[in-house]
């Protein structure tokens, strides 16, 4: 199936620990994008990759960070999770062009405890 | 600074019309989006405008006036499963994505 998918659905864990998402598209798109959703169901852009290259870098905490090795794989590492890290994140892709919307992932929902 | 605005709730009756509104202000546009969110999945793309009018989907219509700034999208012939949120978003001069709060629909019977 052509989508975006992301690796684990859910993520529980301690305070204090370190770790990953994982995120790849096969939809041919030259973008990829992370999003934290918060419980008031906001969407905030995190980080913007095109073609491997970092694009947008909003003011995430540097805890936070995002590898591409590829156009079709962006991950996003965390280190020393905190309580306020709870959120669901979502990966996303699309074209760089103005009218190319954006692609989701389904999610992954972390919980740090 | 840049801004979305766009009702937090509304509650509609199944067969019904409703429509959700959304005003923006961004540096630059290039076109504005609407996002259909059903609770505990992840957002599915519903329309695009960038010029002035209003695009037919369907029992899913969206509209724009670059002018005043403002969008809405109609949901005609409403039925359960349309219970969702809706999110606007606008795209500013550098194509990035601005994005509202979302408006959370519900349908009754």
């Amino acid at each position: 199936d052509t989508a975006v998918s992301q690796t684990p659905k859910y993520l529980v864990t301690q305070m204090g620990n370190d770790k990953s998402i994982k995120c790849e598209q096969n939809l041919g798109h030259d973008t990829m994008y992370w999003y934290k959703q918060d419980s008031k169901k906001f969407l905030k852009i995190m980080f913007s990759y095109n073609n491997k290259e970092l694009i947008i870098n909003e003011t995430v905490p540097n805890r936070f960070s995002p590898k591409s090795p590829d156009k079709a794989h962006l991950n996003l590492h965390i280190n020393s999770l905190e309580l306020g890290d709870s959120a669901v994140y979502f990966c996303a892709s699309s074209f760089r062009d103005g009218n190319s919307p954006l692609h989701f992932g389904n999610g992954t929902r972390l919980t740090v405890t | 600074g840049q801004n979305i605005d766009q009702p937090t709730e509304m509650t509609a009756t199944e067969g019904a019309i409703v429509q959700i509104n959304c005003t923006y202000q961004t540096s630059g546009f290039n076109g504005l989006f609407w996002y259909q969110q059903h609770a505990g999945e992840a957002p599915t793309f519903l329309s695009y405008n960038v010029l002035d009018g209003l695009e037919e989907k369907g029992r899913f219509s969206s509209f724009l006036s670059r002018s005043k700034g403002y969008s809405y999208l109609l949901l005609k012939e409403l039925q359960m499963k349309d219970s969702a949120s809706y999110l606007c978003a606008a795209m500013d001069s550098n194509y990035q994505l601005i994005w509202g709060a979302g408006t959370k629909l519900i349908i009754k019977p």
